[in-house]
Protein backbone atom coordinates (compact mmCIF):
# COMPACT_ATOMS: atom_id res chain seq x y z
CA UNK A 1 0.00 0.00 0.00
CA UNK A 2 1.55 3.47 -0.60
CA UNK A 3 1.81 4.35 2.92
CA UNK A 4 2.74 7.67 4.41
CA UNK A 5 6.04 7.05 6.85
CA UNK A 6 6.74 9.52 9.88
CA UNK A 7 9.38 10.50 11.63
CA UNK A 8 10.27 10.91 14.10
CA UNK A 9 8.28 8.26 15.94
CA UNK A 10 8.44 10.14 18.84
CA UNK A 11 9.21 13.76 19.71
CA UNK A 12 9.55 15.31 23.56
CA UNK A 13 10.57 18.91 23.77
CA UNK A 14 10.08 21.91 26.48
CA UNK A 15 7.10 24.15 26.37
CA UNK A 16 7.70 27.32 24.53
CA UNK A 17 9.94 25.11 21.69
CA UNK A 18 8.94 24.62 17.92
CA UNK A 19 8.16 21.29 17.15
CA UNK A 20 8.43 19.31 13.60
CA UNK A 21 7.24 16.64 12.26
CA UNK A 22 8.15 14.76 8.72
CA UNK A 23 5.46 12.31 6.88
CA UNK A 24 6.96 10.53 3.70
CA UNK A 25 5.11 8.42 0.93
CA UNK A 26 5.35 6.34 -1.92
CA UNK A 27 3.09 8.22 -5.24
CA UNK A 28 1.41 11.11 -6.07
CA UNK A 29 -1.14 12.78 -4.07
CA UNK A 30 -4.14 14.54 -4.67
CA UNK A 31 -3.47 16.14 -0.71
CA UNK A 32 -1.99 15.71 2.68
CA UNK A 33 -3.59 16.50 5.62
CA UNK A 34 -2.43 16.07 9.07
CA UNK A 35 -4.69 14.79 12.35
CA UNK A 36 -4.06 15.08 15.72
CA UNK A 37 -5.08 12.68 18.44
CA UNK A 38 -5.16 12.46 22.14
CA UNK A 39 -4.44 9.05 23.39
CA UNK A 40 -7.55 6.77 22.47
CA UNK A 41 -9.49 9.52 21.21
CA UNK A 42 -11.05 10.91 17.95
CA UNK A 43 -8.86 12.30 15.12
CA UNK A 44 -8.78 16.05 14.86
CA UNK A 45 -8.21 17.36 11.40
CA UNK A 46 -5.89 19.89 11.67
CA UNK A 47 -4.81 21.29 8.17
CA UNK A 48 -5.32 20.31 4.27
CA UNK A 49 -2.59 20.94 2.11
CA UNK A 50 -2.90 20.16 -1.84
CA UNK A 51 -0.49 18.59 -4.47
CA UNK A 52 -0.38 22.05 -5.87
CA UNK A 53 0.26 24.20 -2.94
CA UNK A 54 3.98 24.25 -1.34
CA UNK A 55 3.06 25.66 2.16
CA UNK A 56 0.09 26.32 4.35
CA UNK A 57 -0.56 28.03 7.99
CA UNK A 58 -3.21 27.64 10.27
CA UNK A 59 -2.72 29.43 13.69
CA UNK A 60 0.81 27.92 15.07
CA UNK A 61 1.03 25.54 12.54
CA UNK A 62 3.13 25.07 9.40
CA UNK A 63 2.71 22.80 7.01
CA UNK A 64 4.85 22.58 3.70
CA UNK A 65 4.37 19.95 0.88
CA UNK A 66 7.39 19.28 -1.63
CA UNK A 67 6.17 16.99 -4.29
CA UNK A 68 9.06 16.67 -5.75
CA UNK A 69 10.76 14.37 -2.67
CA UNK A 70 7.03 13.27 -2.12
CA UNK A 71 7.37 14.69 1.70
CA UNK A 72 5.53 16.73 4.29
CA UNK A 73 6.68 18.37 7.52
CA UNK A 74 4.08 19.87 10.41
CA UNK A 75 5.69 22.69 12.26
CA UNK A 76 4.07 23.84 15.60
CA UNK A 77 5.57 26.93 17.02
CA UNK A 78 5.75 28.16 20.44
CA UNK A 79 4.59 24.86 21.94
CA UNK A 80 2.05 24.45 24.44
CA UNK A 81 1.38 21.13 27.19
CA UNK A 82 -1.54 20.61 25.55
CA UNK A 83 -0.51 20.03 22.04
CA UNK A 84 1.04 16.47 23.23
CA UNK A 85 -0.71 14.01 21.38
CA UNK A 86 -0.44 11.67 18.11
CA UNK A 87 0.06 13.78 14.88
CA UNK A 88 -0.73 11.73 11.68
CA UNK A 89 -0.13 13.09 7.97
CA UNK A 90 -2.83 11.03 5.92
CA UNK A 91 -2.60 11.55 2.21
CA UNK A 92 -5.30 11.42 -0.62
CA UNK A 93 -4.98 9.79 -3.77
CA UNK A 94 -8.72 10.91 -5.63
CA UNK A 95 -11.27 12.40 -4.43
CA UNK A 96 -13.58 10.67 -1.58
CA UNK A 97 -11.31 8.28 -1.36
CA UNK A 98 -10.10 6.90 1.65
CA UNK A 99 -6.77 8.54 3.26
CA UNK A 100 -3.82 6.35 3.92
CA UNK A 101 -2.21 6.81 6.93
CA UNK A 102 1.46 7.51 7.99
CA UNK A 103 2.13 5.49 11.50
CA UNK A 104 2.15 8.95 13.45
CA UNK A 105 4.34 10.83 15.88
CA UNK A 106 4.12 11.02 19.97
CA UNK A 107 4.44 14.53 20.55
CA UNK A 108 5.40 15.24 24.55
CA UNK A 109 5.63 18.66 25.43
CA UNK A 110 6.66 19.36 28.98
CA UNK A 111 5.96 22.11 30.80
CA UNK B 1 -21.25 23.04 13.86
CA UNK B 2 -22.72 19.06 14.29
CA UNK B 3 -19.79 16.53 13.75
CA UNK B 4 -19.73 12.95 12.99
CA UNK B 5 -21.58 10.99 15.16
CA UNK B 6 -20.90 7.27 16.20
CA UNK B 7 -22.81 4.82 18.67
CA UNK B 8 -22.17 3.39 21.01
CA UNK B 9 -18.95 5.07 22.17
CA UNK B 10 -17.92 1.69 23.89
CA UNK B 11 -18.86 -1.85 23.23
CA UNK B 12 -17.58 -5.20 24.93
CA UNK B 13 -18.22 -8.55 23.09
CA UNK B 14 -18.02 -11.68 23.61
CA UNK B 15 -15.75 -14.31 20.96
CA UNK B 16 -17.66 -15.04 18.15
CA UNK B 17 -20.75 -12.35 18.80
CA UNK B 18 -21.88 -9.84 16.66
CA UNK B 19 -21.71 -6.06 16.82
CA UNK B 20 -23.27 -3.45 15.12
CA UNK B 21 -21.36 -0.23 15.32
CA UNK B 22 -23.59 3.10 14.04
CA UNK B 23 -22.20 6.35 12.33
CA UNK B 24 -24.22 9.40 11.77
CA UNK B 25 -22.24 11.72 8.65
CA UNK B 26 -21.98 15.40 9.39
CA UNK B 27 -25.31 17.28 7.72
CA UNK B 28 -24.65 17.20 3.78
CA UNK B 29 -22.03 14.87 3.98
CA UNK B 30 -22.41 12.42 0.99
CA UNK B 31 -19.63 9.96 1.90
CA UNK B 32 -18.50 7.72 4.57
CA UNK B 33 -15.32 5.70 5.65
CA UNK B 34 -14.81 3.68 8.24
CA UNK B 35 -11.37 3.05 9.94
CA UNK B 36 -9.99 0.62 12.32
CA UNK B 37 -7.40 1.58 14.76
CA UNK B 38 -5.96 -1.52 16.72
CA UNK B 39 -3.84 -0.47 19.67
CA UNK B 40 -0.27 1.70 19.09
CA UNK B 41 -1.27 1.30 15.15
CA UNK B 42 -2.46 4.08 12.59
CA UNK B 43 -6.04 4.12 11.45
CA UNK B 44 -6.32 1.44 8.84
CA UNK B 45 -8.78 1.49 6.07
CA UNK B 46 -12.11 -0.81 5.93
CA UNK B 47 -14.87 0.90 3.33
CA UNK B 48 -16.41 3.72 2.35
CA UNK B 49 -19.62 5.03 0.30
CA UNK B 50 -20.48 7.23 -1.35
CA UNK B 51 -24.06 8.23 -2.41
CA UNK B 52 -25.37 4.76 -0.73
CA UNK B 53 -23.41 3.10 -2.77
CA UNK B 54 -20.10 0.67 -1.84
CA UNK B 55 -16.99 3.10 -3.50
CA UNK B 56 -14.09 1.55 -2.09
CA UNK B 57 -12.94 -1.18 -0.34
CA UNK B 58 -9.85 -2.01 2.12
CA UNK B 59 -8.68 -4.30 4.71
CA UNK B 60 -12.02 -5.19 5.89
CA UNK B 61 -12.38 -9.03 6.73
CA UNK B 62 -14.88 -10.79 5.05
CA UNK B 63 -16.94 -11.27 8.77
CA UNK B 64 -17.77 -7.70 8.44
CA UNK B 65 -20.15 -6.18 6.55
CA UNK B 66 -21.06 -2.51 6.08
CA UNK B 67 -23.73 -0.16 4.36
CA UNK B 68 -25.12 3.61 3.62
CA UNK B 69 -28.72 4.17 4.51
CA UNK B 70 -30.99 6.60 2.73
CA UNK B 71 -30.79 9.32 5.22
CA UNK B 72 -26.80 8.66 4.84
CA UNK B 73 -25.94 7.00 8.23
CA UNK B 74 -24.05 4.27 7.92
CA UNK B 75 -23.74 0.79 10.03
CA UNK B 76 -20.59 -1.54 10.21
CA UNK B 77 -21.77 -4.86 11.00
CA UNK B 78 -19.12 -7.49 12.56
CA UNK B 79 -20.01 -11.27 12.77
CA UNK B 80 -18.06 -14.00 14.66
CA UNK B 81 -15.54 -11.18 16.31
CA UNK B 82 -12.70 -12.37 17.10
CA UNK B 83 -10.16 -10.91 19.67
CA UNK B 84 -8.07 -9.54 17.23
CA UNK B 85 -10.97 -7.21 16.92
CA UNK B 86 -10.92 -5.18 20.04
CA UNK B 87 -9.73 -1.91 18.56
CA UNK B 88 -11.09 1.82 18.11
CA UNK B 89 -13.35 1.96 15.25
CA UNK B 90 -13.93 5.50 13.23
CA UNK B 91 -16.47 6.48 10.99
CA UNK B 92 -15.32 9.66 8.96
CA UNK B 93 -17.61 11.68 6.25
CA UNK B 94 -16.95 13.97 4.05
CA UNK B 95 -18.93 16.30 1.28
CA UNK B 96 -19.70 16.45 -1.54
CA UNK B 97 -16.42 15.40 -4.00
CA UNK B 98 -15.94 18.74 -5.96
CA UNK B 99 -16.38 20.70 -3.07
CA UNK B 100 -13.59 19.59 -0.09
CA UNK B 101 -11.83 16.40 0.16
CA UNK B 102 -11.30 16.75 4.32
CA UNK B 103 -12.76 13.94 6.51
CA UNK B 104 -14.11 14.68 9.25
CA UNK B 105 -13.45 12.03 11.89
CA UNK B 106 -16.07 10.93 14.61
CA UNK B 107 -14.88 10.28 18.27
CA UNK B 108 -15.01 6.17 17.51
CA UNK B 109 -16.28 3.12 18.84
CA UNK B 110 -13.86 1.43 21.27
CA UNK B 111 -14.74 -2.18 21.02
CA UNK B 112 -13.74 -4.88 23.52
CA UNK B 113 -13.63 -8.48 22.45
CA UNK B 114 -13.14 -10.96 25.46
Amino acid sequence: SQQGEEDPQALSIQEGENATMNCSYKTSINNLQWYRQNSGRGLVHLILIRSNEREKHSGRLRVTLDTSKKSSSLLITASRAADTASYFCATGYNYGQNFVFGPGTRLSVLP
Amino acid sequence: AAGVIQSPRHLIKEKRETATLKCYPIPRHDTVYWYQQGPGQDPQFLISFYEKMQSDKGSIPDRFSAQQFSDYHSELNMSSLELGDSALYFCASSGERASTDTQYFGPGTRLTVL
